[in-house]
């Protein structure tokens, strides 16, 4: 069995401040984590993944997260918002096979000028 | 080049009406899902096939046919619209179904039943 939780279902910052969005994971397999993004009336785009390398792992547009075991958390940083970050954020864990994926229920991300 | 495409980008139709929503990948990807996103953005896994052939079919109404042609193609029919049926339909396509796989996905369909 498999769960995501995204701890904030909108997060608001302001342009050139710190974004941070978390999301906790539980799953009976060793996790793979991913986070998605969607723009406005678009299809989702991943930003970045985890699957059993480093740790901290790096993805698009300057955000990164780290896996932390211990704490069965993904959270997902960003150091300077942009306007054109804002969008809805989702946390996916997979554990078995990639189509029993489950999806967090997604944070809204606003970034105000 | 679009990856995953579907078609239409918009469908209104009345309730009871049949309708299709098809979609292609040009990825060469083995696996390809479709996923319902609700009013609140909260998205659920429809179904899931690879190579042709259905692997993953959660709980949806029976009036809900995927159709597979070729793993190029993963249609979605919906028989007797019903009004909880408007949503926003994604097609994805993953390069196999590993948990390690990134999934691809389309632009959407808006569906609105009235």
């Amino acid at each position: 069995a498999q769960s995501v939780t995204q701890l904030d279902s909108h997060v608001s910052v302001s342009e050139g401040t710190p974004v941070l969005l978390r999301c906790n994971y539980s799953s009976s397999y060793s996790p793979s984590l991913f986070w998605y993004v969607q723009h406005p009336n678009k299809g989702l785009q991943l930003l970045l993944k985890y699957t059993s390398a480093a740790t901290l792992v790096k993805g698009i547009n300057g955000f990164e997260a780290e896996f932390k075991k211990s704490e069965t958390s993904f959270h997902l940083t960003k150091p300077s918002a942009h306007m054109s970050d804002a969008a809805e954020y989702f946390c996916v864990v997979s554990g078995s096979n990639a189509g029993k994926s489950t999806f967090g229920d997604g944070t809204t991300l606003t970034v105000k000028p | 080049d679009t990856a995953v495409s579907q078609t239409p980008k918009y469908l209104v139709t009345q309730m009871g009406n049949d309708k299709s929503i098809k979609c292609e990948q040009n990825l060469g990807h083995d696996t390809m899902y479709w996923y319902k996103q609700d009013s609140k953005k909260f998205l659920k896994i429809m179904f899931s096939y690879n190579n042709k052939e259905l692997i993953i079919n959660e709980t949806v109404p029976n009036r809900f046919s995927p159709k597979s042609p070729d793993k190029a193609h993963l249609n979605l029919h919906i028989n007797s619209l019903e009004l909880g049926d408007s949503a926003v339909y994604f097609c994805a396509s993953s390069p196999g179904g590993r948990a390690t796989d990134e999934q691809f996905f389309g632009p959407g369909t808006r569906l609105t039943v009235l």
